[in-house]
């Protein structure tokens, strides 16, 4: 029982690097989500996917890029890597929507992304 | 448009003393409602939810929240809090067959005391 699996744990980037957070789940899910977590903030979806090939923007997108080719896999890209972007990032996903009828959300554990 | 707001950043409480953490949302029709647990180093996990009927539901490890639709409410309690309590609580919101995801709270972090 995986559930959702993210990868790396932590990082650290320079300013203006690149990197791509990677998050799969074994669950059959059709819905993915990309959130990050700042203090004191709560958590903020940057983006989402429905299904294979189908993404769309959350409330923060800019500086990130994602991809849905398999029902498993959803990555995160950075390009150019901002101070602004230090954070903590959440890959969950559900079968159904969870903002729509409520669907419960699995999440992972998280990566702890430093850019300095 | 929907939104949530924790008012308690940051709630220390006794080992064994009672626990109630604030959530009051905005949202026009019926909403649903969630209250996640996170702790330390890990994902969210899902405590407990209201859809629709009983106004008080239950939830994992003990919790209990009530949906009071006059103060606009889904406060969260336990009677008793066990250290293993300590994490944080996001309240979230959803219903809006328009939205995709739930919009969550700024969390309330808990602390216990032994």
């Amino acid at each position: 029982n995986a559930g959702v699996t993210q990868t790396p744990k932590f990082r650290i980037l320079k300013i203006g690097q690149s990197m791509t957070l990677q998050c799969a789940q074994d669950m059959n899910h059709n819905y993915m989500y990309w959130y990050r977590q700042d203090p004191g903030m709560g958590l903020k979806l940057i983006y989402y996917s429905v299904g294979a090939g189908i993404t769309d923007k959350g409330e923060v997108p800019n500086g990130y890029n994602v991809s849905r080719s398999t029902t498993e896999d959803f990555p995160l890209r950075l390009e150019l890597a901002a101070p602004s972007q230090t954070s903590v990032y959440f890959c969950a996903s559900s079968y159904r929507s969870s903002g729509g009828v409520g669907e419960k959300l699995f999440f992972g554990s998280g990566t702890q992304l430093s850019v300095l | 448009a929907q939104s949530v707001t924790q008012p308690d950043i940051h709630i220390t409480v006794s080992e064994g003393a009672s626990l109630e953490l604030r959530c009051n949302y905005s949202y026009g029709a019926t909403p649903y409602l969630f209250w996640y647990v996170q702790s330390p180093g890990q994902g969210l996990q899902l405590l407990l939810k209201y859809f629709s009927g009983d106004t008080l539901v239950q939830g994992i490890k003990g919790f209990e929240a009530e949906f009071k639709r006059s103060q606009s409410s889904f406060n969260l309690r336990k009677p008793s809090v066990h250290w293993s309590d300590a994490a944080e609580y996001f309240c979230a919101v959803g219903g809006d067959t328009g939205r995709r995801a739930l919009t969550f709270g700024s969390g309330t972090r808990l602390q216990v005391q032994p």
